[in-house]
């Protein structure tokens, strides 16, 4: 089983949807969660950690479930500009950076 | 702050060549990562490097590869001989402290032909 479970998609949805991605992960040892972005081409850049208590950032949202090794990223009103790919990032307590194979967004207009 | 620098950005070559490619990390960032990103594998954590001293290259997929950290400020990935499946970007990050986000720089795309 992999380390880390996403659904690669592709999700197409209209500007203005919500949409929401998944990640499962297999280590309970994983310390610290971050969800990274990825455009075409680019390299990968942080989009935002993940709490346990759950956070906020402007449109994003990001939930841990620590008990079902569960973590969540949801997108409210969607631009085109959030067209990438979402990477589900675990980090260990001695720095291992682990990351998911990607859930491909695409926005319409 | 310059960010996480990586060189060559692009390189091609032919089988059975060596090939060096080359990272400096962020200023006062002690810990080292190098990836491998292809279409089929996405992002593969190749080594980690902790204070110049690596910790984990259980990702390092044969003897062919090989990684250095001679001191903080750089860090380099050899390959050699090269083959065709090498062909990859390859992405170097940085981190600090241990266990923080990391920040990439931009990739070498690797060609092996």
């Amino acid at each position: 089983r992999k380390e880390v479970e996403q659904d690669p998609g592709p999700f197409n949805v209209p500007e203005g949807a919500t949409v929401a991605f998944n990640c499962t992960y297999s280590n309970s040892a994983s310390q610290s969660f971050f969800w990274y972005r990825q455009d075409c081409r680019k390299e990968p850049k942080l989009l935002m950690s993940v709490y346990s208590s759950g956070n906020e950032d402007g449109r994003f949202t990001a939930q841990l479930n620590r008990a079902s090794q569960y973590i969540s990223l949801l997108i409210r009103d969607s631009k085109l500009s959030d067209s990438a790919t979402y990477l589900c990032v675990l980090g260990t307590s001695y720095g291992k950076l682990t990351f998911g194979q990607g859930t491909i967004l695409t926005v319409h207009p | 702050d310059a960010g996480v620098i990586q060189s060559p950005r692009h390189e091609v070559t032919e089988m059975g060549q060596e090939v060096t490619l080359r990272c400096k990390p962020i200023s006062g960032h002690n810990s080292l990562f190098w990836y491998r990103q292809t279409m089929m594998r996405g992002l593969e954590l190749l080594i980690y490097f902790n204070n110049n001293v690596p910790i984990d290259d259980s990702g390092m997929p044969e003897d062919r590869f090989s990684a250095k950290m001679p001191n903080a400020s750089f860090s380099t990935l050899k390959i050699q001989p090269s083959e065709p499946r090498d062909s990859a970007v390859y992405f170097c990050a940085s981190s600090n402290p241990q266990g923080a986000s990391a920040f990439f720089g931009q990739g070498t795309r690797l060609t092996v032909v």
